[in-house]
């Protein structure tokens, strides 16, 4: 049982490439999340999936896409990076009875 | 959203207990209160959640002011690898499905050996 799993774990970027996040979770759990966190701050939420073919925004959407492929993957796309992009990137997925949400390990991305 | 008041950071030595402060004056009725805390370089991860009493896990305990307006995580014996940044989180489920949490800039805990 591999939890929330994200690829890559470290990216580079230059300015205006384009690249996609993934994340996949093995739980069954019908919630997935992406969030991005800049140093010294909290998590913020950038999309949000809510159950297998909806996807609706978060806090902070702009300038990404989201995939809701499956129950099990939700993937973040970047159509052309910028350097505020640079962030951790953390998928999570929520089980819906304890009300818990488990995050994955993160993404740590640069755009240069 | 309700919003929740946390220091910004705490010290603890080693097998002490560590009582985590909240504050959350705001609170309304229907607000759960979660805590999750972020080990170094990992995602955040669970702790515990609570709407009006105390409650235990293997983890920590989380005890609920009777006015709901503060509560605070304890830990009772702290080990090192208790030192992350702890946060605090109201959640209102009214939102159904579109469950969400919001972090703030929680609580840096050091444990001393």
């Amino acid at each position: 049982n591999a939890g929330v799993t994200q690829t890559p774990k470290f990216q580079v970027l230059k300015t205006g490439q384009s690249m996609t996040l993934q994340c996949a979770q093995d739980m069954n759990h019908n919630s997935m999340y992406w969030y991005r966190q800049d140093p010294g701050m909290g998590l913020r939420l950038i999309y949000y999936s809510a159950s297998e073919g909806t996807t609706d925004k978060g806090e902070v959407p702009n300038g990404y896409n989201v995939s809701r492929l499956n129950k099990r993957e939700f993937s973040l796309r970047l159509e052309s990076a910028a350097p505020s992009q640079t962030s951790v990137y953390f998928c999570a997925s929520r089980n819906f009875v304890l009300n818990e949400q488990f995050f994955g390990p993160g993404t740590r991305l640069t755009v240069l | 959203d309700a919003k929740t008041t946390q220091p910004n950071s705490m010290e603890s030595n080693e097998e002490e207990p560590v009582h985590l402060p909240c504050n959350h004056s705001t609170i309304s009725g229907t607000d759960y209160i979660h805590w999750y805390r972020q080990l170094p370089s990992q995602g955040p991860e669970y702790v515990i959640h609570g709407l009006t009493s105390n409650v235990n896990n293997r983890m920590a305990s989380l005890a609920i002011a009777e006015d709901r307006k503060s509560s605070t995580l304890i830990l009772h014996r702290a080990t090192l690898r208790d030192a992350a940044v702890y946060y605090c989180i109201l959640r209102d489920p009214s939102g159904g499905s579109n469950y969400k949490l919001t972090f703030g800039k929680g609580t840096l805990l050091t444990v001393n050996p």
